[in-house]
């Protein structure tokens, strides 16, 4: 499984913007890019995936390098109900079989 | 739409004995995956059910067991309990042959091994 390395712990004041990276330099052309959040108490939930190109939906902005060697995702406007633990994920097999790591946990401060 | 379902919430079981999980997927979902995570960590990929049958596995003992129904919803049975059984045990639905969409997680079931 293709590994990827987050920084541990990152804070954000409220209202700015988050930017949270990942490394995933062993990446196969194949591999989509996932990230997933991790609220506590809570099971993780979705936030964005991408192969190429970036992505943007309700939640969230996902930066790819054009080398897909890592990856950005951001957040516009940190708000408390994002503090989490975030996971970039690499998915190839089907069925979503997820791999994931230790993740980033992303305190916000008011 | 309930979304992924699990029970029980909690859970408390002796050394030795066994336990079954049960988990219903999200209307539509076809495939069933298994994660442990225990406190501090990251969920870890135990197997994945699709058609019934086991069609991935992670690093984990036989003492691990599963099942998948009919209808989609499924069962994690472990026998022989540890101690470092204890954990959050998630249940994530998705679709078996679209790699590109999300999975959806249950709430979980907190199990505790005494």
């Amino acid at each position: 499984d293709a590994k990827t390395t987050q920084p541990n712990s990152m804070e954000s004041n409220e209202e700015e913007p988050v930017h949270l990276p990942c490394n995933h330099s062993t990446i196969s052309g194949t591999d989509y890019i996932h990230w997933y959040r991790q609220l506590p108490s809570q099971g993780p939930e979705y936030v964005i995936h991408g192969l190429t190109s970036n992505v943007n939906n309700r939640m969230a902005s996902l930066a790819i390098a054009e080398d897909r060697k890592s990856s950005t995702l951001i957040l516009h406007r940190a708000t408390l109900r994002d503090a989490a633990v975030y996971y970039c994920i690499l998915s190839l097999e089907y069925g979503n079989k997820l791999v994931f790591g230790a993740g980033t946990i992303l305190r916000v401060k008011s | 739409d309930a979304g992924v379902t699990q029970s029980p919430t909690h859970l408390i079981k002796t050394r030795g004995q066994q336990v079954t999980l049960r988990c219903s997927p999200k209307s539509g979902h076809d495939t069933v995956s298994w994660y442990q995570q225990a406190l501090g960590q990251g969920p870890q990929f135990i197997f994945q059910y699709y058609e019934e049958e086991e069609r991935q596995r992670g690093n984990f003992p036989d003492r691990f067991s599963g099942h998948q129904f009919p209808n989609y919803s499924s069962e994690l049975n472990v026998n022989a309990l540890l101690l470092g059984d204890s954990a959050l045990y998630l249940c994530a639905s998705s679709y078996y042959d679209r790699r590109n969409t999300e999975a959806f997680f249950g709430q979980g079931t907190r199990l505790t091994v005494v």
